[in-house]
């Protein structure tokens, strides 16, 4: 089935040390979020890509970072991690046509001790 | 601006109706959806419905769209245990982007 895949799914990672959450997808869907979601809150959105067009949230801290190396792909790179950044993150991806959806993937959970 | 409520939670006994409530702000918005939420998972597009619908029905789901007030529901008829979840609104953003904005969530909790 055609879907957006997160790995890992649980991810604990030490204070300051780099981590990288992969997302991939099968539905060949030209947009690709990153939301960060905390306690059942609203999911936040950090960035998205529109192919390899890079789009940052203006409040989106520099210590957060993103790759897409294809339409498949994307990355994102948590540079320091810190406790506060402890989180569910989100990938998700936007089918753009005459119908708008956005599909997302399962999650990873990320721990930072 | 760009602002969506929902009320934080509503409980139901099984079987009875549950109606989810959201208001929005922007007018431009042309597509609206619905989202489930369970433990630990992400985000269930369970349906939508485009700004010049009023109702749209799907199985057990009902959306209703007043524009003129900005206001969107969802009724779950017939509510099961399994509908349990966080429901989240949200909205397609100005023509222009490609960013969706997320209702604050509601939490259903459906008694046995």
């Amino acid at each position: 089935d055609a879907m957006v895949i997160q790995n890992p799914r649980y991810q604990v990672t030490q204070f300051g040390k780099p981590v990288t959450l992969s997302c991939s997808q099968t539905l060949n869907h030209n947009v690709m979020y990153w939301y960060q979601q905390k306690s059942s809150q609203a999911p936040k959105l950090l960035f998205h890509y529109y192919d390899k067009d890079f789009n940052n949230e203006a409040d989106t801290p520099d210590n957060f970072q993103s790759r897409r190396p294809n339409t498949s792909f994307c990355f994102l790179d948590i540079r320091s991690p810190g406790l506060g950044d402890a989180a569910m993150y989100l990938c998700a991806t936007s089918r753009e046509g005459l119908v708008k959806e956005q599909y997302f993937g399962p999650g990873t959970r990320l721990t930072v001790t | 601006g760009e602002d969506v409520e929902q009320s934080l939670f509503l409980s139901v006994r099984e079987g009875d109706s549950s109606v989810i409530n959201c208001t929005y702000t922007d007018s431009s918005s042309t597509y609206l959806y619905w989202y489930k939420q369970e433990p630990g998972a992400g985000l269930q597009l369970l349906t939508y419905i485009f700004s010049n619908m009023d109702m749209k029905q799907d199985q057990r789901l009902t959306v209703l769209l007043n524009k003129k007030d900005k206001h969107l529901s969802l009724r779950i008829a017939d509510t099961q245990t399994g509908d349990s979840a966080i429901y989240f609104c949200a909205e397609r953003a100005a023509s222009g982007t490609y960013k969706y904005i997320f209702g604050t969530g509601t939490r259903l909790k459906v008694l046995a």
